[in-house]
């Protein structure tokens, strides 16, 4: 079965500073991951994906994230916080979608803070 | 393309009534799923469909639960008898599965937020 740990149910950083998330998978077979963006009261974004071609995966709003196999990570970076990336960020996998069903496994999310 | 769209944002109701929402997905996706998530918490899965039919439902999904997509095209999900423990947000998302260069892309409507008093 697949799983989605995220490291830290809050991060708070100062605008300007480094945005790390964290989040590793558990998976018997490659994955797909995912990264989404939740604004309160709205449904998720997505921010990225990993389909396993490139390992560095750029996404909107200067974020990325690399894929990390032999560390089961797929952790999400913004060099630079920006007030407007205040938000609840989500963590998925899913399997490699052939035939059968793909529904994406979430973690239970991670809250960014950016202080001015 | 308008996106994934849900109906209606907000549902209030009282313990024991019948609810019903309605997704709308991206114009010819043929993957249909929905997702309920709780205060403080991912999205779980609990049913899709490709076209009009419904290939698996999650343990999630009481018999209280039954989701519909009659034409292949919007969908329903009711909740009968809703009890004070079916309060969540309900999303749903849609994918294409015949376009490759999208891989299970799923992209989520607004939701709807169901309080049962």
């Amino acid at each position: 079965a697949q799983s989605v740990t995220q490291l830290g149910s809050h991060v708070s950083v100062s605008e300007g500073a480094l945005v790390l998330l964290r989040c590793n998978y558990s998976s018997s077979v490659p994955p797909y991951l995912f990264w989404y963006v939740q604004y309160p009261n709205q449904g998720l974004q997505l921010l990225l994906k990993y389909t396993s071609a490139a390992t560095l995966v750029k996404g909107i709003n200067g974020f990325e994230a690399e894929f990390k196999k032999s560390e089961t990570s797929f952790h999400l970076t913004k060099p630079s916080a920006h007030m407007s990336d205040a938000a609840e960020y989500f963590c998925a996998v899913s399997e490699v979608p052939s035939s059968g069903n793909t529904p994406l496994v979430f973690g239970k999310g991670t809250r960014l803070s950016v202080i001015a | 393309d308008t996106g994934v769209s849900q109906d209606p944002r907000h549902k209030i109701t009282k313990r024991g009534q019948n609810v019903t929402f309605r997704c709308d997905p991206i114009s010819e996706h043929n993957r249909l799923y929905w997702y309920r998530q709780t205060l403080g918490q991912g999205p779980e899965f609990l049913t899709y469909f490709q076209n009009e039919a419904q290939l698996e439902k999650s343990r999630l999904l009481s018999d209280r639960f039954s989701a519909e997509r009659p034409k292949g095209s919007f969908s329903t999900l009711e909740i009968q008898r809703t009890e004070q423990g079916d309060s969540a947000m309900y999303l749903c998302a849609s994918s294409s599965y015949r376009d490759l260069g999208q891989k299970n892309i799923q992209y989520f409507g607004a939701g709807t937020r169901l309080s049962v008093l």
